[in-house]
């Protein structure tokens, strides 16, 4: 079973700009969650989405949303990039969501540097 | 407020020595812990999980982690080290309230010395 899948691997943009991430999930899974990984902050809950609805959502301004479609792929997307945003960013997939309580499968992130 | 707190952002450890990485925890709620381990340059994977029963709690790849409730901690142990053990390791605990958001601490890097 193939595992959780991310593009792109690794993307440069520069401030003010505007970025979308792609995530497919595990066969079968119905649940998305998105995480931050910055050297400062560590690893923090962005949002989960279960069956295309939001489930849950970290504390990050209204630049960073999220989507998810009916064949579970997931898509994140920040607006107007600030430096800060520069991070590694995680998908990871469960079969029933609530990331507190479940197992989830990790992709391999996508290395975002915003220059 | 719920946090995670690993203590030693390094620890270095002999092949064959004992791993020990240290987690605390606090919890307003009965704490769902796990532990996740990750490669370079690849996302998390999951060790082990503690949510009920059993305190002692057997993972993958020969690590396990006691949950003590009276110190509020989840401990991770492995007898003997190997060199592909060598990665970051990180706790999480699931937030208090009706949210399930997972917190993870800030990770340990283990290093194994030949």
């Amino acid at each position: 079973k193939a595992g959780v899948t991310q593009t792109p691997r690794y993307l440069i943009k520069t401030r003010g700009q505007q970025v979308t991430l792609s995530c497919s999930p595990i066969s079968g899974h119905r649940s998305v969650s998105w995480y931050q990984q910055t050297p400062g902050q560590g690893l923090q809950f962005l949002f989960e989405y279960f069956s295309e609805t939001q489930r849950n959502k970290g504390n990050f301004p209204g630049r960073f949303s999220g989507r998810q479609f009916s064949n579970s792929r997931s898509e994140m997307n920040v607006s107007t990039l600030e430096l800060g945003d520069s991070a590694l960013y995680l998908c990871a997939s469960s079969l029933n969501g609530l990331a507190g309580i479940n197992e989830q499968f990790f992709g391999p992130g996508t290395r975002l540097t915003v220059l | 407020a719920q946090s995670v707190t690993q203590l030693g952002s390094h620890v270095s450890v002999s092949e064959g020595a004992l791993v020990l990485l240290r987690c605390n925890y606090s919890s307003s709620v009965p704490p769902y812990l796990f532990w996740y381990v990750q490669y370079p340059n690849q996302g998390l994977q999951l060790l082990l999980k503690y949510t009920t029963g059993a305190t002692l709690v057997k993972g993958i790849n020969g690590f396990e982690a006691e949950f003590k409730k009276s110190e509020t901690s989840f401990h991770l142990t492995k007898p003997s080290a190997h060199m592909s053990d060598a990665a970051e390791y990180f706790c999480a605990v699931r937030t208090s309230g009706g949210s399930y958001i997972p917190t993870f601490g800030r990770g340990t890097s283990l290093i194994v010395h030949p």
